[in-house]
């Protein structure tokens, strides 16, 4: 079955310094999708990319989804202390109802 | 504006007791329905999701159950709890057209077998 790999389990920053979380899909996908859970929270929803090399931001974070549609990537410029959770990716093949999700990177922002 | 309420928030129970869980979600109609499964410090698994009333899809074979009684109501059970079946609960729902197929997350609910 689908297998989504998310590299690193865990990240400690300085508030300030930037972080990148990254995802790899076993298989190509029609779209990936990513998550931030806060501590005690539920998961909200992020942003969506669909197309091969996509590019988008949002304020201090850049999605980006690979050309072979396998692999994303989340870049967080200058974090701040809000930016403390756990960020998920999630993946759909083809025509597939349900997302299968990577196992996440959870954030440490020092202060 | 579409909601989704989910409880309890958090209970304790004996292993052997029976379990129900219970969603809601108001302001659409006909949507997609989710049971997800996080252990502590881990990813979402996904247990169950329905397109519609009494249609359920099981992806992991277990001691849960799951049932959807109404267009907007679904329900997680087990007969007989595990200590393994400890963990945090998710009910999420998607809509059938439109958007991006998004997951949208109800508050959860910590089970804790003991």
């Amino acid at each position: 079955g689908q297998q989504v790999m998310q590299i690193p389990q865990y990240q400690h920053v300085q508030e300030g310094e930037d972080f990148t979380t990254y995802c790899n899909s076993s298989t190509t996908l029609s779209n990936i999708q990513w998550y931030k859970q806060r501590p005690g929270g539920h998961p909200v929803f992020l942003i969506q990319l669909v197309k091969s090399g996509e590019v988008k931001k949002q304020k201090r974070l850049t999605f980006q989804f690979g050309e072979a549609k396998k692999n994303s990537s989340l870049h967080i410029t200058a974090t701040q202390t809000t930016d403390v959770g756990t960020y998920f990716c999630a993946g759909r093949s083809g025509s597939a109802r349900q997302l299968t999700f990577g196992s996440g990177t959870q954030l440490t922002v020092l202060p | 504006s579409q909601t989704i309420h989910q409880w309890p928030a958090t209970l304790v129970q004996p292993v052997g007791s029976p379990l129900s869980l219970e969603c809601t979600v108001e302001g659409t109609s006909n949507p997609n329905l989710y049971w997800y499964r996080q252990a502590a410090g881990r990813g979402l698994q996904l247990l169950f999701y329905s397109v519609g009333i009494g249609q359920i899809s099981s992806e992991v074979p277990q001691n849960l159950s799951a049932s959807r009684p109404q267009d907007r109501q679904f329900i997680l059970s087990s007969k007989k709890l595990l200590l393994s079946d400890s963990g945090f609960y998710l009910c999420a729902w998607s809509r059938t057209s439109g958007g991006y197929g998004e997951l949208f997350f109800g508050e959860g609910s910590r089970l804790t077998v003991l």
